[in-house]
């Protein structure tokens, strides 16, 4: 079955600075690849996929590039501020009838007012 | 439009004893997820529900069970409880005939003593 590693497992910023996290699947059949990014105590939410026809997007601050012959992607926010801070989790699933989603460990990102 | 919804939020059990969590999904979303989350560790699917029968499954014991109901709202049993399923419980909605994204809703908080 698939396999997701997420690096680093934390990550700290001064605000105004860049952040990127990694991660790298097993499974090359798996095709899209959402972000979540959750809060304490909250609930996982969706702020950027992936599927792998296109090798980059970006909404706002926020992008996410694909690399389907190394099987990794990675998340990049720039201009951090202070609400970016949260756990961040990539996932990666095979986006067909039922999207078992595989998820990395997560990368605790913490931004420095 | 109501987002995905569970029921109860926090629930407290000892070991042996079976429990019953609830989740309604999001509004014109058919299929239903579960998934497991350890403290400090990413979410891990159970199971999967589309049309009343369990479509997918992950790497969890027969303890872990499932129903769906014909308005598409899901039931997670749990029986013979272990100090071990201590963890957050999200339940996660999409549409057969969607895109793939998975909404999350709140999760249960289960503590087995």
């Amino acid at each position: 079955g698939e396999n997701v590693e997420q690096h680093p497992s934390t990550l700290s910023v001064q605000e105004g600075d860049s952040a990127v996290i990694k991660c790298t699947y097993s499974d090359s059949a798996s095709n899209y690849f959402p972000w979540y990014k959750q809060e304490l105590g909250k609930r996982p939410q969706l702020i950027i996929d992936i599927r792998s026809n296109v090798g980059e997007k970006k909404d706002q601050r926020i992008a996410v590039t694909l690399n389907k012959t190394a099987k990794h992607f990675s998340l990049h926010i720039t201009e951090t501020q202070p609400e970016d801070s949260a756990v961040y989790f990539c996932a990666a699933t095979y986006n067909n009838a039922g999207n078992m989603l595989t998820f990395g460990g997560g990368t605790r990102l913490m931004v420095k007012p | 439009d109501a987002g995905v919804t569970q029921s109860p939020t926090h629930l407290i059990k000892t070991r042996g004893q079976q429990v019953t969590l609830r989740c309604s999904p999001k509004s014109g979303h058919d299929t239903v997820s579960w998934y497991q989350q350890a403290l400090g560790q990413g979410p891990q699917f159970i199971f999967q529900y589309y049309e009343e029968e369990e479509r997918q499954r992950g790497n969890f014991p027969d303890r872990f069970s499932g129903h769906q109901f014909p308005n598409y709202s899901s039931e997670l049993n749990v029986n013979a409880l272990l100090l071990g399923d201590s963890a957050l419980y999200l339940c996660a909605s999409d549409s057969a005939g969607g895109v793939g994204e998975q909404f999350f809703g709140p999760g249960t908080r289960l503590t087995v003593l």
